[in-house]
């Protein structure tokens, strides 16, 4: 009865290639959020989608696409990976209510390594 | 643009100690959310306790609670009687309230250890 997931929890790969993070949250929630946390452990948000539509848009190469193939799921797409990649990616969840949006619900975290 | 700024960045207490963690922010908007988050070494993301701007009365949460300062931007996070169990990377966290679809910025993060 996991909140919100995310796979692979680990991924280890070599510069250049394609990999993709999947998450998916079962709260019901309409807004999804991707973020990243390097290595000095700062946390900056990517990308948020509400409904499928993307809503905010970092400073973030195109390298990275995001991808919401319904409110329930967002997944994370990186072409091209560089070792400036090698992070934690984390994806979260919360419900637009009342005034303003509701307590964001973080998923377990993606570490991603590039060689 | 709101910026959160986390002025310790590591702090330690003793066990069944009280410990007082500071943050303090920069906005122009009047409704907004506060946050804290826990990150254990599991690199699990945890809210700890939240404060809606509009509220004048201080959230607390079992052994957590906060002391909220609006009109000096500050939002500082009291622990009681520490735990071991207490020791983690705290954030704290912005959110406007203007937007449908929150953006939140976090400050740097206080790594809190506890000792036996």
């Amino acid at each position: 009865d996991t909140a919100v997931s995310q796979t692979p929890k680990y991924l280890v790969t070599q510069m250049g290639n394609d990999k993709s993070i999947k998450c998916e949250q079962n709260l019901g929630h309409d807004t999804m959020y991707w973020y990243k946390q390097d290595s000095k452990k700062f946390l900056k948000i990517m990308f948020s989608y509400n409904n499928k539509e993307l809503i905010i848009n970092e400073t973030v190469p195109n390298r990275f696409s995001p991808k919401s193939p319904d409110k329930a799921h967002l997944n994370l797409h990186i072409n091209s990976l560089e070792l400036g990649d090698s992070a934690v990616y984390f994806c979260a969840s919360s419900q637009v209510a009342g005034q303003g949006v509701e307590t964001q619900y973080f998923g377990p975290g993606t570490r991603l390594l590039v060689l | 643009a709101q910026t959160v700024t986390q002025s310790q960045p590591e702090m330690s207490v003793q066990e069944a100690e009280t410990v007082t963690l500071s943050c303090t922010y920069d906005t122009s908007e009047s409704n907004y959310y506060l946050f804290w988050y826990k990150q254990p070494p599991s690199r699990q993301m945890i809210l700890v306790i939240r404060q809606e701007a509009y509220k004048q009365q201080n959230a607390t949460e079992n052994r957590f609670s906060v002391n909220f300062q609006k009109a000096a931007k500050s939002f500082s996070l009291k622990i009681s009687d520490s735990q071991l169990g207490d020791t983690a990377m705290y954030f704290c966290a912005f959110m406007s309230a203007m937007t449908n679809a929150g953006k939140s910025t976090f400050g740097d993060g206080t790594t809190l250890t506890v000792k036996p």
